[in-house]
């Protein structure tokens, strides 16, 4: 049973460029989260996305960053003209349910983005 | 608003050597607490959780007691091995939200043989 995938694994982009972060789910969740850890720092909430909907952006900069979870495909967080201090590390979590004791969110292993 | 507090790593420990990594939390009411490990490279694991005062998540040998009074849980493992060492996270879900993780800043353990 495969876990939760991202990909790539490593990105690396000059100021300016776009960044595009794909999150598969497990197989059978519905719901999507993104994280961000800057360096030696804790993980930040970023966006709650079901199929087709974003539910929760609250933690997503106003600007340049997007999020979408297709009908179909793979979660995308995008960053347009990114900056430096957009690297870090981005987490997407995937769970069941969104009930608040039963949720368990199980996370990928992380892109990390390097701008140069 | 809701925040996690863990003590600043790193840590560095024999094997067989006692653990406990603090965490204390700042949230109203009755929040579920985690732990979480992140192996070098990969994503964070759920450790173990609780969800109510007094109660005690156990897995793998670590344990940690949800304490209302000093809004604190504790991890803590009696004799740590090589192949702990990782960065710990405590974290938690507030009761204003079921979903959002709020984590602290992690606490890396290196376990020397």
């Amino acid at each position: 049973n495969a876990g939760v995938m991202q990909n790539p694994r490593h990105l690396v982009r000059r100021r300016g460029q776009e960044a595009r972060l794909r999150c598969s789910p497990m197989k059978g969740h519905s719901h999507v989260y993104w994280y961000r850890q800057l360096p030696e720092e804790g993980l930040k909430f970023m966006v709650y996305l079901q199929k087709e909907n974003i539910i929760d952006e609250s933690g997503m900069p106003k600007e340049r960053f997007s999020a979408e979870f297709p009908k179909e495909g793979p979660s995308i967080l995008r960053i347009q003209q990114v900056v430096r201090g957009d690297s870090a590390a981005y987490f997407c979590a995937s769970s069941g349910t969104s009930g608040r004791l039963e949720n368990e969110q199980y996370f990928g292993p992380g892109t990390r983005l390097t701008v140069t | 608003g809701n925040s996690v507090t863990q003590m600043e790593g790193p840590v560095t420990l024999s094997e067989e050597a006692f653990l406990t990594i603090n965490c204390t939390y700042t949230a109203t009411g009755y929040p579920s607490l985690f732990w979480y490990v992140q192996y070098p490279g990969e994503g964070l694991q759920l450790l173990l959780k609780a969800t109510k005062a007094d109660d005690k998540g156990s897995n793998k040998g670590f344990e940690a007691t949800y304490r209302k009074e000093t809004t604190s849980f504790h991890l803590e493992k009696g004799s740590v091995q090589v192949s702990d060492s990782a960065v710990y996270f405590c974290a938690l879900v507030g009761m204003d939200s079921s979903y959002k993780l709020i984590f602290g800043s992690g606490t890396r353990l290196l376990v020397r043989p």
